[in-house]
């Protein structure tokens, strides 16, 4: 069973930089799709982008001129930054596994919350 | 941007069937799946391609698609089946989730 386990800080300033890892087991990331997801309190998902094994990503629009997805298979891990956040960034993240050819997130983090607050 | 509206709510007596519904502009011509998220967790997949089933799904889940609605469907609906429900499909190459529905089991 796959397994991904999202780390970071829990608390991130104004305009500074989110950073987020998510570890998979149990499977490979050179293959498959892997993506970040984010859910405000009390509110609804919103994808955040996708990674692909061969380094190509996708971004949600609203969020593409602050977003970088990267990955790095030595260690089994792909990882989130969002520049210039703010309170509305507030959100539990999570990582999970992409099946882009029927187009559902397989596996999903536990998640982890990050709040943005001076 | 592409939406996908859900009822705020729906409410079900146990045994009985809830419908979820899941409204988006020519929806049926794109898959649709669905995920069920109990409190403090995350979601859970329970159905894709608009109808298929992943293992481990009871049978009891079961999903449609056409024209500009998705639809959920529990039937026989068990306590533990009380959770929020969120639709996703894709509008070229971002996954849109829906509004979410909170089902109630009465």
């Amino acid at each position: 069973q796959v397994q991904l386990q999202e780390s970071g800080p829990g608390l991130v300033k104004p305009s500074e930089t989110l950073s987020l890892t998510c570890t998979v087991s149990d499977d490979s990331i050179s293959s498959y799709y892997w993506s970040w997801i984010r859910q405000p309190p009390g509110k609804g998902l919103e994808l955040i982008g996708y990674i692909h094994y061969s380094g190509s990503t996708n971004y949600n629009p609203s969020l593409k001129s602050r977003v970088a997805i990267s990955m790095d298979t030595s260690k089994n891990q792909f990882s989130l930054k969002l520049s210039s956040v703010t309170a509305a960034d507030t959100a539990v993240y999570y990582c999970a596994k992409l099946i882009r050819s029927s187009g559902y997130f397989d596996y999903w983090g536990q998640g982890t919350l990050v709040t943005v607050s001076s | 941007s592409y939406e996908l509206t859900q009822p705020p709510s729906v409410s079900v007596s146990p045994g009985q069937t809830a419908s979820i519904t899941c409204s988006g502009d020519k929806l049926g011509d794109k898959y649709a799946c669905w995920y069920q998220q109990k409190p403090g967790q995350s979601p859970v997949v329970v159905m894709y391609e608009d109808s298929r089933r992943p293992s481990g799904i009871p049978e009891r889940f079961s999903g449609s698609n056409s024209g500009n609605t998705a639809t959920l469907t529990i039937s026989g609906t068990q306590a533990m089946d009380e959770a929020a429900y969120y639709c996703q499909a894709w509008d070229s190459s971002t996954a849109v989730f829906g509004t979410g529905t909170k089902v109630t089991v009465l």
